[in-house]
């Protein structure tokens, strides 16, 4: 069975400053990879997903994530981050024949002024 | 375009109350539909997921249950709500990819 792991719990990042979340997987095949986010009291929100081809994912909001098949990681990006970008993000992994999504646990981005 | 609608969007029940929690989508037909629950600081369980009506696959062992009576309805119940049934509720259909896409969630409170 597929899994994630995002190795960090929370992350504070300055306006403007750029911002790296970490996804690493586990899974025999390459997989479907998806990133979420979500603000307090909403539901998740697809930021971004990747399925085959280009490694470089282009999402909304800015965001964009990199596939390394190598190192079963898929890292969000952002640039320059904005306040409204301080929510929770979620890296979830499918199996190729298998429509459940595994989350992982799950970053909280603070910024701050 | 789809979307996804849950209601209520809030709840406070007692212990040993029923509770009846219902997702529609609207814009896409026969999609998979899955229940979720997040509790404060933690992540997502996915405890039901449907392929089709009358389909339901359930993931742990709990206090709920689901049902799946039409092919774009999709409910979560319980005869007697425990404290533990507290959290964050998300409802989520599924495109022909697998990615999910989540309607606004129910927040449960067990009193």
């Amino acid at each position: 069975a597929q899994s994630v792991t995002q190795p960090d719990i929370h992350i504070t990042v300055s306006e403007g400053a750029s911002l790296e979340l970490r996804c690493n997987y586990s899974y025999g095949a390459t997989p479907y990879l998806f990133w979420y986010v979500q603000s307090p009291g909403q539901g998740l929100q697809l930021l971004l997903k990747y399925f085959s081809g280009d490694t470089l994912v282009q999402g909304i909001k800015g965001f964009e994530a990199e596939f390394k098949r190598s190192q079963s990681s898929f890292n969000l990006r952002k640039p320059s981050v904005h306040w409204s970008d301080a929510a929770e993000y979620f890296c979830a992994v499918a199996a190729l024949d298998d429509y459940k999504l595994s989350f992982g646990a799950g970053t909280t981005v603070t910024v701050r002024a | 375009s789809q979307t996804i609608h849950q209601w209520p969007a809030t709840l406070v029940q007692p212990v040993g109350s029923p509770l009846s929690l219902e997702c529609t989508v609207e814009g896409t037909s026969n999609p998979n539909l899955y229940w979720y629950r997040q509790a404060a600081g933690r992540g997502l369980q996915l405890l039901f997921y449907s392929v089709g009506i009358g389909q339901i696959s359930s993931e742990v062992p709990q206090n709920l249950s689901a049902s799946r009576p039409q092919d774009r309805q999709f409910i979560l119940s319980s005869k007697k709500l425990l404290l533990s049934d507290s959290g964050f509720y998300l409802c989520a259909w599924s495109g022909r990819r697998g990615e999910q896409f989540f309607g606004p969630g129910t927040r449960l409170t067990v009193l």
